[in-house]
């Protein structure tokens, strides 16, 4: 089954305490990206990554990090939260086929204190 | 870079009647224009898509109609049903996997049975 996955579902946490929620898909697409959602602003992308090794700003990347070490996975890292980055994040990834399907996981509720 | 603009932001509807949601894009050389549905506590998934060179897309009780020239597509649900209520986006980029997709902020959609 076509799936992207992300861990953990739920996170609360502290101001500062750095933390990583990690994303995987199963369908060998290069284009991979993050996203965050905020009542009234919709999906806003955080980063994305065109292939291995290559990842690019999106709308939001101020106080992310992200890497693509490999194909499947596309870790989102928090390096020193702060409670304006309480939301809920997505991860996608999209075929590079003709229109390219994407897909999203289904989302990590996080919360910073 | 592309802006898309959705309204309205909320509607309600009784059940069996008809609901058009509409979206507007900014950038001509978009060509790929999906809908996403979200339930609650769920990631969005694609119900539906259209590309530049038709007018018109169907899928049983869903449909999308685009007008390139006036830069503005819209979804239709006909005979709609307390299941279809949802949070749905709309989105457009060009016809690449390897393209961002700029998502308008949403339709909640509210069925009355």
């Amino acid at each position: 089954e076509a799936q992207v996955t992300q861990n953990p579902r739920y996170l609360i946490t502290v101001t500062g305490k750095k933390l990583t929620v990690t994303c995987s898909q199963n369908m060998n697409h290069e284009y991979m990206s993050w996203y965050r959602q905020d009542p009234g602003l919709g999906l806003r992308q955080i980063y994305y990554s065109m292939n291995v090794e290559v990842t690019d700003k999106g709308d939001v990347p101020e106080g992310y990090k992200v890497s693509r070490k490999e194909k499947r996975n596309f870790p989102l890292i928090l390096e020193s939260p702060s409670p304006n980055q309480t939301s809920l994040y997505f991860c996608a990834s999209r075929g590079t086929g003709m229109g390219g399907e994407q897909y999203f996981g289904p989302g990590t509720r996080l919360t910073v204190t | 870079g592309e802006n898309v603009e959705q309204h309205p932001s909320t509607l309600s509807v009784q059940e069996g009647d008809s609901a058009v949601i509409k979206c507007t894009y900014s950038d001509s050389a978009s060509n790929y224009f999906p809908w996403y549905k979200q339930e609650l506590g769920k990631g969005p998934q694609l119900i539906i898509d259209i590309r530049s060179n038709v007018g018109e897309k169907k899928d049983q009780r869903i449909a999308v109609t685009l007008n390139k020239t006036a830069k503005h597509f819209s979804l239709h649900i006909t005979e709609t049903q307390p299941e279809d209520s949802a949070v749905y986006f709309c989105a457009a980029s060009t016809n690449s996997g390897y393209s961002t997709l700029t998502f308008g902020k949403g339709t909640m959609l509210l069925v009355s049975p």
